[in-house]
């Protein structure tokens, strides 16, 4: 079974320090992609980051990156140099592979915040 | 292009009516889905399609039926409503028959079931 697993609910993080969240999954797929997402407080969600599950390198995106370990099955999301717009809720989330129709499987979520 | 958008905005049901939730793409995807967000439960997939005439169900489907007969368009109905289906409902499109590509997310409409 299909299982993306967010064990934080609530983290908070000084401004201008870096933080990570923390995801792990689950799949028997061989191959799967990993995403996170940032819903902020007006609601839309806005894609972040995208890790392969074949990619040898850990992605980065500007001040985010990806903290990849296949053995562990974590995709952890680091972001560095915090600012305040970055208080919000963030989602991991996986798709399988074709046997599993391509769904994606979202975990609860991690809300954000960050002190001045 | 405008991306993926959802109408109505806000909507207020009475229990027992029946609505059409609408959610269009122009990016040409062919996977489309919908998932209901409540506090605590994350996304929750109701049902998704990976092309036009193909339909399937998600984690939480009942109450809920959906048609794909153009490859833009995946409107989302409730049946009967409940005031258990009152939740923030959102469409989603993304390439299909590829585990590597994101999906994009409407802007959601918030539900109250009375």
């Amino acid at each position: 079974a299909q299982k993306i697993t967010q064990t934080q609910p609530g983290m908070f993080v000084q401004e201008k320090e870096a933080v990570t969240l923390d995801c792990t999954y689950d799949t028997s797929d061989p191959s799967y992609g990993l995403f996170w997402y940032k819903q902020p407080s007006s609601g839309e969600m806005i894609f972040l980051i995208y890790q392969g599950s074949y990619d040898q390198q850990n992605a980065t995106e500007g001040r985010y990156s990806l903290n990849f370990q296949k053995a562990r099955k974590s995709a952890n999301l680091v972001i560095s140099a915090s600012q305040l717009g970055d208080s919000a809720m963030y989602f991991c989330a996986m798709r399988g592979g074709w046997n599993t129709g391509n769904q994606f499987y979202f975990g609860t979520g991690t809300s954000l915040t960050v002190i001045p | 292009n405008a991306g993926v958008t959802q109408t109505p905005k806000f909507q207020v049901l009475k229990t027992g009516q029946s609505m059409t939730l609408q959610c269009a793409q122009d990016m040409n995807h062919e996977y489309m889905s919908w998932y209901r967000q409540d506090p605590g439960m994350g996304l929750r997939l109701i049902h998704y399609s990976v092309g036009a005439g193909i339909t399937d169900q998600g984690e939480v489907p009942n109450g809920y039926n959906v048609s794909r007969s153009t490859t833009e368009d995946f409107p989302l109905r409730l049946l009967s409503a409940a005031p258990s289906q009152t939740s923030v409902y959102f469409c989603a499109s993304s390439y299909s028959r590829t585990e590597y590509y994101e999906q994009y997310f409407g802007p959601g409409t918030r539900l109250t079931v009375t």
